[in-house]
């Protein structure tokens, strides 16, 4: 067991790209979840998956996020015409049935 | 929609002292879960206790221990014996056994501890 990682740790972008985070979950672990933390807060719900299925997606998750996790395994969560507002840590975390959700390393998005 | 309180944006310690960290929420659901994580500066979130609203037998993890007083909706937790790597943002975190898996968190406790 590895724990959750995620890649990449940093990320510098100017206004208007796009940026794509990649999450790998705990091996066993069938869900997964992606959260927001701005400097200084609790992380933020943004969306939840069980196995493939998306079944969870938080009001801030606008149109220009998506994410999807194939397989079943890893998960993407990319953001289209970032603007200066996405700059925040993006946290993913995964769990089992029981419910206690271990959290990966973090992206670093700094939007310029 | 739930909604976690921690009052106390900072706290500090003297090494080998107890500590106290108070969190509040709100729900009118029966069955839950209650977590306290640990996130140390620039370092990932890492799980410190959990415990369920089921249970009327407060969790205890070595020198963590919490006071869960769901009647109050209370959820404190205490740190004995600090160390000097206890110096963390502790975040305190709702989720519901029913309607969904997304954890709900506090604005989190900065952890000062003082050798």
């Amino acid at each position: 067991d590895t724990g959750v990682s995620q890649n990449p740790r940093h990320k510098i972008t100017k206004r208007g790209q796009n940026v794509t985070f990649r999450c790998d979950p705990i091996s066993e672990h069938n869900r997964l979840y992606w959260y927001r933390q701005t400097l200084g807060q609790g992380p933020e719900f943004l969306t939840y998956f069980q196995n493939e299925a998306q079944l969870e997606k938080s009001r801030l998750l606008s149109d220009r996020f998506s994410a999807e996790r194939p397989k079943g395994s890893f998960s993407t969560l990319e953001i289209q015409r970032t603007e200066q507002g996405d700059s925040a840590m993006y946290l993913c975390a995964s769990s089992g049935d029981r419910g206690t959700q271990y959290f990966g390393p973090g992206t670093r998005l700094l939007v310029l | 929609a739930q909604t976690v309180t921690q009052s106390q944006p900072e706290m500090s310690v003297q090494e080998a002292e107890t500590v106290t960290l108070s969190c509040t929420y709100d729900t009118s659901e029966s069955d839950y879960y209650l977590f306290w994580y640990k996130q140390p500066p620039s370092r990932q979130m890492i799980l410190v206790i959990r415990q369920e609203a089921y249970k009327q037998q407060n969790a205890t993890e070595n020198r963590f221990s919490v006071n869960f007083q769901k009647a109050a909706k209370s959820f404190s937790l205490k740190i004995s014996d600090s160390q000097l790597g206890d110096a963390a943002m502790y975040f305190c975190a709702y989720r519901s056994q029913t309607s969904g898996s997304r954890l709900t968190f506090g604005e989190g406790t900065q952890l000062t501890v003082n050798p």
